[in-house]
Protein backbone atom coordinates (compact mmCIF):
# COMPACT_ATOMS: atom_id res chain seq x y z
CA UNK A 1 0.00 0.00 0.00
CA UNK A 2 1.08 3.63 -0.61
CA UNK A 3 2.69 5.66 2.05
CA UNK A 4 1.44 8.47 1.06
CA UNK A 5 -2.07 8.46 -0.16
CA UNK A 6 -3.76 11.82 -1.51
CA UNK A 7 -7.49 13.08 -0.96
CA UNK A 8 -9.44 13.55 -3.12
CA UNK A 9 -8.17 11.98 -6.43
CA UNK A 10 -9.06 15.21 -8.42
CA UNK A 11 -10.98 17.91 -7.41
CA UNK A 12 -12.70 20.73 -9.43
CA UNK A 13 -13.30 24.28 -8.31
CA UNK A 14 -13.96 27.55 -9.45
CA UNK A 15 -11.76 30.32 -9.75
CA UNK A 16 -11.04 32.32 -6.64
CA UNK A 17 -12.34 29.58 -4.63
CA UNK A 18 -9.85 27.53 -2.17
CA UNK A 19 -8.69 24.44 -2.77
CA UNK A 20 -7.92 22.02 -0.20
CA UNK A 21 -5.96 18.71 -0.93
CA UNK A 22 -4.94 16.09 1.93
CA UNK A 23 -2.44 13.79 2.08
CA UNK A 24 -2.50 10.28 5.15
CA UNK A 25 0.83 8.44 5.43
CA UNK A 26 1.62 5.13 7.53
CA UNK A 27 5.46 5.26 9.22
CA UNK A 28 7.15 8.03 11.07
CA UNK A 29 8.70 10.95 8.87
CA UNK A 30 11.82 13.33 8.58
CA UNK A 31 9.69 15.86 6.73
CA UNK A 32 6.50 15.87 4.29
CA UNK A 33 7.03 18.05 0.75
CA UNK A 34 4.66 18.83 -1.32
CA UNK A 35 5.12 19.17 -5.43
CA UNK A 36 3.02 20.37 -7.96
CA UNK A 37 3.00 18.80 -11.79
CA UNK A 38 1.84 20.67 -14.92
CA UNK A 39 0.39 18.29 -17.61
CA UNK A 40 3.17 16.03 -19.21
CA UNK A 41 6.23 18.05 -17.52
CA UNK A 42 8.14 17.01 -14.38
CA UNK A 43 7.53 17.80 -10.67
CA UNK A 44 8.36 21.44 -9.06
CA UNK A 45 8.63 21.51 -5.13
CA UNK A 46 6.08 23.98 -3.33
CA UNK A 47 6.62 23.34 0.20
CA UNK A 48 8.55 21.37 2.88
CA UNK A 49 7.30 20.71 6.07
CA UNK A 50 9.68 19.00 8.82
CA UNK A 51 8.27 16.17 11.01
CA UNK A 52 8.78 19.36 14.33
CA UNK A 53 6.28 21.85 12.72
CA UNK A 54 3.09 21.98 12.52
CA UNK A 55 2.04 25.00 9.66
CA UNK A 56 3.51 26.46 7.15
CA UNK A 57 3.11 29.38 4.94
CA UNK A 58 4.09 30.35 1.42
CA UNK A 59 2.29 32.97 -0.79
CA UNK A 60 -1.32 31.31 -0.96
CA UNK A 61 -0.12 27.89 0.00
CA UNK A 62 -0.35 27.04 3.38
CA UNK A 63 0.49 23.37 4.83
CA UNK A 64 -0.37 21.99 7.92
CA UNK A 65 1.05 18.54 9.52
CA UNK A 66 -0.08 16.42 12.16
CA UNK A 67 2.41 13.97 12.87
CA UNK A 68 -0.16 12.53 15.49
CA UNK A 69 -2.70 11.43 12.60
CA UNK A 70 -0.02 10.87 10.33
CA UNK A 71 -1.71 13.43 7.38
CA UNK A 72 -0.84 16.61 6.01
CA UNK A 73 -3.08 18.84 3.66
CA UNK A 74 -2.04 21.63 1.25
CA UNK A 75 -4.46 24.38 1.19
CA UNK A 76 -4.63 26.77 -1.28
CA UNK A 77 -6.42 30.14 -1.37
CA UNK A 78 -7.60 32.06 -3.94
CA UNK A 79 -7.50 29.74 -7.26
CA UNK A 80 -6.24 30.83 -10.37
CA UNK A 81 -6.32 29.11 -13.38
CA UNK A 82 -3.02 28.57 -13.60
CA UNK A 83 -3.10 26.21 -10.19
CA UNK A 84 -4.49 23.93 -12.32
CA UNK A 85 -1.96 21.10 -12.20
CA UNK A 86 -1.45 17.87 -9.86
CA UNK A 87 -0.43 17.93 -6.87
CA UNK A 88 1.60 15.33 -4.66
CA UNK A 89 3.16 14.98 -1.47
CA UNK A 90 5.98 12.95 -0.46
CA UNK A 91 7.32 11.70 2.37
CA UNK A 92 10.81 11.44 3.73
CA UNK A 93 10.45 8.19 5.63
CA UNK A 94 13.44 7.70 8.52
CA UNK A 95 16.33 5.38 8.07
CA UNK A 96 15.24 5.50 3.78
CA UNK A 97 17.51 7.57 1.52
CA UNK A 98 14.53 8.35 -0.89
CA UNK A 99 10.73 10.51 -0.78
CA UNK A 100 8.10 8.48 -1.44
CA UNK A 101 5.35 9.60 -3.55
CA UNK A 102 1.63 9.29 -3.58
CA UNK A 103 -0.59 9.26 -6.53
CA UNK A 104 -1.23 12.82 -6.33
CA UNK A 105 -4.75 14.81 -6.43
CA UNK A 106 -5.74 16.62 -10.06
CA UNK A 107 -6.39 20.11 -9.22
CA UNK A 108 -9.00 21.65 -12.03
CA UNK A 109 -9.63 25.53 -11.58
CA UNK A 110 -12.52 26.61 -14.03
CA UNK A 111 -12.42 30.12 -14.83
CA UNK B 1 18.86 28.59 -10.94
CA UNK B 2 18.69 24.97 -10.88
CA UNK B 3 18.30 22.59 -13.96
CA UNK B 4 18.09 19.07 -14.43
CA UNK B 5 17.73 18.16 -18.53
CA UNK B 6 16.76 14.58 -19.90
CA UNK B 7 18.52 13.98 -22.96
CA UNK B 8 14.76 13.64 -25.18
CA UNK B 9 11.25 14.83 -24.31
CA UNK B 10 9.49 11.80 -26.53
CA UNK B 11 11.40 8.56 -27.78
CA UNK B 12 9.46 5.74 -29.71
CA UNK B 13 11.45 2.39 -29.39
CA UNK B 14 10.77 -0.83 -30.63
CA UNK B 15 10.67 -3.89 -28.66
CA UNK B 16 14.00 -5.67 -27.94
CA UNK B 17 15.76 -1.92 -28.60
CA UNK B 18 18.90 -1.30 -26.24
CA UNK B 19 17.14 2.40 -24.87
CA UNK B 20 19.70 4.66 -23.17
CA UNK B 21 17.85 7.79 -21.06
CA UNK B 22 20.21 10.68 -19.98
CA UNK B 23 20.09 12.83 -17.20
CA UNK B 24 22.46 15.63 -16.26
CA UNK B 25 21.89 17.76 -13.45
CA UNK B 26 24.46 21.13 -12.87
CA UNK B 27 23.56 21.42 -8.98
CA UNK B 28 26.39 19.50 -7.88
CA UNK B 29 23.87 17.16 -5.92
CA UNK B 30 24.96 14.39 -4.88
CA UNK B 31 22.20 12.03 -5.23
CA UNK B 32 19.95 11.05 -8.39
CA UNK B 33 16.60 9.40 -8.90
CA UNK B 34 15.00 8.05 -12.16
CA UNK B 35 10.82 7.41 -11.78
CA UNK B 36 8.70 6.12 -13.76
CA UNK B 37 4.85 7.44 -13.60
CA UNK B 38 1.92 5.99 -14.80
CA UNK B 39 -2.11 6.81 -14.82
CA UNK B 40 -3.26 5.99 -11.62
CA UNK B 41 -0.09 4.75 -10.43
CA UNK B 42 1.88 8.05 -9.41
CA UNK B 43 5.09 7.97 -9.16
CA UNK B 44 7.63 4.76 -9.06
CA UNK B 45 11.17 4.87 -8.12
CA UNK B 46 13.22 2.43 -10.55
CA UNK B 47 16.95 3.74 -9.02
CA UNK B 48 18.38 6.37 -7.82
CA UNK B 49 22.13 7.10 -6.85
CA UNK B 50 24.16 8.40 -3.82
CA UNK B 51 27.20 8.76 -5.43
CA UNK B 52 29.31 8.18 -8.32
CA UNK B 53 29.73 4.93 -9.30
CA UNK B 54 27.03 3.84 -6.59
CA UNK B 55 23.14 2.68 -7.28
CA UNK B 56 20.47 1.34 -5.02
CA UNK B 57 17.22 -0.63 -6.22
CA UNK B 58 14.11 1.67 -5.41
CA UNK B 59 10.54 -0.39 -6.02
CA UNK B 60 10.70 -1.12 -9.59
CA UNK B 61 14.20 -2.15 -10.79
CA UNK B 62 13.40 -4.97 -12.85
CA UNK B 63 14.12 -4.69 -16.58
CA UNK B 64 16.17 -1.79 -15.84
CA UNK B 65 19.54 -0.68 -15.01
CA UNK B 66 21.63 2.56 -14.39
CA UNK B 67 25.04 3.82 -14.99
CA UNK B 68 26.64 6.98 -12.76
CA UNK B 69 29.94 7.40 -13.92
CA UNK B 70 30.55 11.35 -13.44
CA UNK B 71 28.49 13.15 -10.87
CA UNK B 72 26.66 15.14 -12.77
CA UNK B 73 24.86 12.20 -15.23
CA UNK B 74 22.65 9.65 -14.37
CA UNK B 75 21.76 7.33 -17.26
CA UNK B 76 18.88 4.99 -17.16
CA UNK B 77 19.08 1.71 -19.36
CA UNK B 78 16.15 -0.85 -20.55
CA UNK B 79 18.35 -3.54 -21.68
CA UNK B 80 15.64 -4.99 -24.04
CA UNK B 81 12.91 -2.65 -24.34
CA UNK B 82 9.16 -3.97 -23.86
CA UNK B 83 5.88 -2.87 -24.40
CA UNK B 84 5.01 -2.66 -20.71
CA UNK B 85 7.90 0.18 -20.60
CA UNK B 86 6.24 2.55 -22.24
CA UNK B 87 5.38 5.63 -20.01
CA UNK B 88 6.58 8.79 -18.97
CA UNK B 89 10.45 8.49 -16.94
CA UNK B 90 11.36 11.54 -14.81
CA UNK B 91 14.71 11.90 -13.30
CA UNK B 92 15.63 13.94 -10.53
CA UNK B 93 18.41 14.95 -7.82
CA UNK B 94 18.80 16.34 -4.82
CA UNK B 95 22.02 17.72 -2.55
CA UNK B 96 21.21 14.77 0.41
CA UNK B 97 18.65 12.60 1.95
CA UNK B 98 15.13 13.95 2.72
CA UNK B 99 16.26 17.28 0.70
CA UNK B 100 13.75 18.63 -2.14
CA UNK B 101 14.11 17.01 -5.38
CA UNK B 102 14.69 19.29 -8.40
CA UNK B 103 12.63 17.05 -11.66
CA UNK B 104 13.29 17.25 -15.36
CA UNK B 105 10.81 17.76 -17.74
CA UNK B 106 10.67 14.00 -18.37
CA UNK B 107 11.09 11.89 -21.25
CA UNK B 108 8.06 10.46 -22.64
CA UNK B 109 8.95 6.90 -23.72
CA UNK B 110 6.78 4.96 -26.09
CA UNK B 111 7.62 0.91 -26.99
CA UNK B 112 6.26 -0.78 -30.06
Amino acid sequence: SQQGEEDPQALSIQEGENATMNCSYKTSINNLQWYRQNSGRGLVHLILIRSNEREKHSGRLRVTLDTSKKSSSLLITASRAADTASYFCATDVWGAQKLVFGQGTRLTINP
Amino acid sequence: DVKVTQSSRYLVKRTGEKVFLECVQDMDHENMFWYRQDPGLGLRLIYFSYDVKMKEKGDIPEGYSVSREKKERFSLILESASTNQTSMYLCASNPGSGETQYFGPGTRLLVL
